[in-house]
Formats: C-alpha cells, sequence, structure tokens
C-alpha cells in the first residue's frame, strides 16, 4: 500500500475554509485517494475519494494535482463540529478491501 | 435508515478470556470489515468478509477470528486476550467490498 504523509496537526478559525494536505508520492496509476474523519471516540466516517479529478460533495471538495503525488481536503466553511483527526489514504479498489489508516491530521476549529 | 450497529458498547474482561464482538451492517451491504484502534493511532484493518467468505487478513495472530453469517451480520472473537488486546473495535460495512466503507460506533474492550 502507498503511504501518505500528512501534517500531525492544523488550525482553523470558524466559518474560514480549511484545506488539509496530504502527500502520496508512491501512489500507482489504480489507487484512489480517500479521505476519512474520526471525531473523537466515533468511528471513522467517509469523507469523499478521487482517482485522477477534483471532486466534491455536500460535505467536502478534493484536489488532486495532475501529477497525483499530493493532494488537498477543502472544507469550505469550517464549523466547530469539524474538529475531527482527518485520514488521507490510497487504496487499491481490488481484493481485500483494506483502509491502511496513519497518523493523520488533528484539525482543531477555533470560534 | 440505521447505520452499523455494534455490540456490546464497552466490555472489560481479564487476561486470558475469551470475547466476542458483534456487528450488524446497513441493510443491503453485503460486506463486513474489522478493525482495531488502539489509543492515540489509527485504526488497524483486521479482517474483511464479503458474502460470508474471508477476502482479506491483518497481521493480527491466530487468536484472532471472525465469521460472516447468512444475514451478513459478523461475529469477531479474541481468544486468550492479552492486556494489549485493550482497543476500540471497530465494525465497517460496505455493499460490494470494492466501495467506501461505513463504520460502527466500535467496542471498547479494556483488559486487565
Amino acid at each position: 500500500d502507498a503511504k501518505t504523509t500528512q501534517p500531525p496537526s492544523m488550525d482553523c478559525a470558524e466559518g474560514r475554509a480549511a484545506n488539509l494536505p496530504c502527500n502520496h508520492s508512491t501512489i500507482s496509476g489504480n489507487e484512489y485517494v480517500y479521505w476519512y474523519r474520526q471525531i473523537h471516540s466515533q468511528g471513522p466516517q467517509y469523507i469523499i475519494h478521487g482517482l485522477k479529478n477534483n471532486e466534491t460533495n455536500e460535505m467536502a471538495s478534493l484536489i488532486i494535482t495532475e501529477d497525483r503525488k499530493s493532494s488537498t481536503l477543502i472544507l469550505p466553511h469550517a464549523t466547530l463540529r469539524d474538529t475531527a483527526v482527518y485520514y488521507c489514504i490510497v487504496y487499491l479498489i481490488q481484493g481485500a478491501q483494506k483502509l491502511v489508516f496513519g497518523q493523520g491530521t488533528r484539525l482543531t476549529i477555533n470560534p | 435508515d440505521a447505520g452499523v450497529t455494534q455490540s456490546p458498547t464497552h466490555l472489560i474482561k481479564t487476561r486470558g478470556q475469551h470475547v466476542t464482538l458483534r456487528c450488524s451492517p446497513i441493510s443491503g451491504h453485503k460486506s463486513v470489515s474489522w478493525y482495531q484502534q488502539v489509543l492515540g493511532q489509527g485504526p488497524q484493518f483486521i479482517f474483511q468478509y464479503y458474502e460470508k467468505e474471508e477476502r482479506g487478513r491483518g497481521n493480527f495472530p491466530d487468536r484472532f477470528s471472525a465469521r460472516q453469517f447468512p444475514n451478513y451480520s459478523s461475529e469477531l472473537n479474541v481468544n486468550a486476550l492479552l492486556l494489549g488486546d485493550s482497543a476500540l473495535y471497530l465494525c465497517a460495512s460496505s455493499p460490494t467490498g470494492l466501495s467506501e466503507q461505513f463504520f460502527g460506533p466500535g467496542t471498547r474492550l479494556t483488559v486487565l
């Protein structure tokens, strides 16, 4: 499994956009980029995923660089409820559905 | 719609005992995966089952076993508990086993 690198922690003001970076320089051509988050003491929550193109859903936007070596998760208008650990995962959709979680980024939204 | 449910919520066992954790997937989901999350770390993959067959196994000892039932619910069994087995055990389901996973709230296991 390709490895990802994320900053251990970030802060963002409430109402501002939160931009969470992820490096995945060894990603292969058929591996997807997935983002999950985990609010304290809860199970991880799926946010978004993508392969090559930028993606947007009701929760967030995912920007993947053209060389696919890095990506950015954007929470457009962060709220206090977005305080969580965010995990960037590269994932090959075949065989065992094995998500490999790293340490993630602890995002704190400040009032 | 109900999400993934797990039981029990919390559990306290002593070393050497056996434990069974249960998971009910989202209705219509045929794949169940189990993860262990030790305090301060990200979840680690233990097993994946799809249509009652084991599809994948993580790097865990044989003391860990699992099965999936015809109704797609699943059990995780851990024998000869060690202190290091204390963790949050997470169950996740997905429709086909090849798409995003939906996690339950977890079972907090404490081994004394």
